[in-house]
C-alpha cells in the first residue's frame, strides 16, 4: 500500500537551534516528492519538489534532500517566523494523485 | 492574481442538509482536486479531475459528489451532511500530473451539527 509517514508529529525548537524533519515513503514509481508549508487557517504553500535520489534544494534556512526511501527537511538556525506545519507529499507514476503525510508542527521559540 | 478561490470560508450545517462548495482557478490549470484535512490525519483526497470533463474518486469519496463545470471551476457537493464530514476542505489545482506542484485555496471550514 502506498504510504507517506512524517516524523516527528511536533517539534519545538529554540531560535537558532537547527534540526531536521523526516518524510518516509513507500510508493510505486515515485515521480516527485513535494514539501509544503501550512500556516494556521491557510492552505498549504509550495516549498520544493525533489525528483530523484540524491537531489537537494535550498531556500533561505530550509534545505530538502531525497533518498530512495525518505526525504529530510533541514532547518538551519530557525526563526520564530518558521513556525508552521510542514507537509510532504508524493506523486506517483501514471497517477494524478498526491499522497500527503500528516505533517510536522514546528514551533520556534524566541 | 487570485490563484485558487474557494467559497464559502466558513459554513455550519445541520445533519441532513445539503450544500455545495465552490472552487475556481484562474491559472489555466488542467487538474483540480478536493481534499479534506482532519487533525492528525493530514490531507486526504476526496475527488480529483485530471482534465475538463473527467472526474475520479480519491481516498474518501463516500458522501460527496463533484462537478467539473468547465476548466476553471470544480465544485464539491454534500447531498446529506453528516457530523463525520466536519472538516476543513481544500481545493487545489495544478497544470498537469506527476511533476507539477499543487496550488491550494484558503480552505472552507465546515461544521455539521
Amino acid at each position: 500500500e502506498d504510504q507517506v509517514t512524517q516524523s516527528p508529529e511536533a517539534l519545538r525548537l529554540q531560535e537558532g537551534e537547527s534540526s531536521s524533519l523526516n518524510c518516509s515513503y513507500t510508493v510505486s514509481g515515485l515521480r516527485g516528492l513535494f514539501w509544503y508549508r501550512q500556516d494556521p487557517g491557510k492552505g498549504p504553500e509550495f516549498l520544493f519538489t525533489l525528483y530523484s535520489a540524491g537531489e537537494e534544494k535550498e531556500k533561505e534556512r530550509l534545505k530538502a534532500t531525497l533518498t530512495k526511501k525518505e526525504s529530510f527537511l533541514h532547518i538551519t538556525a530557525p526563526k520564530p517566523e518558521d513556525s508552521a506545519t510542514y507537509l510532504c507529499a508524493v506523486g506517483m507514476d501514471s497517477s494524478y494523485k498526491l499522497i500527503f503525510g500528516s505533517g510536522t508542527r514546528l514551533l520556534v521559540r524566541p | 492574481n487570485a490563484g485558487v478561490t474557494q467559497t464559502p470560508k466558513f459554513q455550519v450545517l445541520k445533519t441532513g442538509q445539503s450544500m455545495t462548495l465552490q472552487c475556481a482557478q484562474d491559472m489555466n490549470h488542467n487538474s483540480m482536486y478536493w481534499y479534506r484535512q482532519d487533525p492528525g490525519m493530514g490531507l486526504r483526497l476526496i475527488y480529483y479531475s485530471a482534465s475538463e470533463g473527467t472526474t475520479d474518486k480519491g481516498e474518501v469519496p463516500n458522501g460527496y459528489n463533484v462537478s467539473r463545470l468547465n476548466k476553471r471551476e470544480f465544485s464539491l457537493r454534500l447531498e446529506s451532511a453528516a457530523p463525520s464530514q466536519t472538516s476543513v476542505y481544500f481545493c487545489a489545482s495544478r497544470r498537469a500530473g506527476g511533476f507539477e506542484k499543487l496550488f491550494f485555496g484558503s480552505g472552507t471550514q465546515l461544521s455539521v451539527l
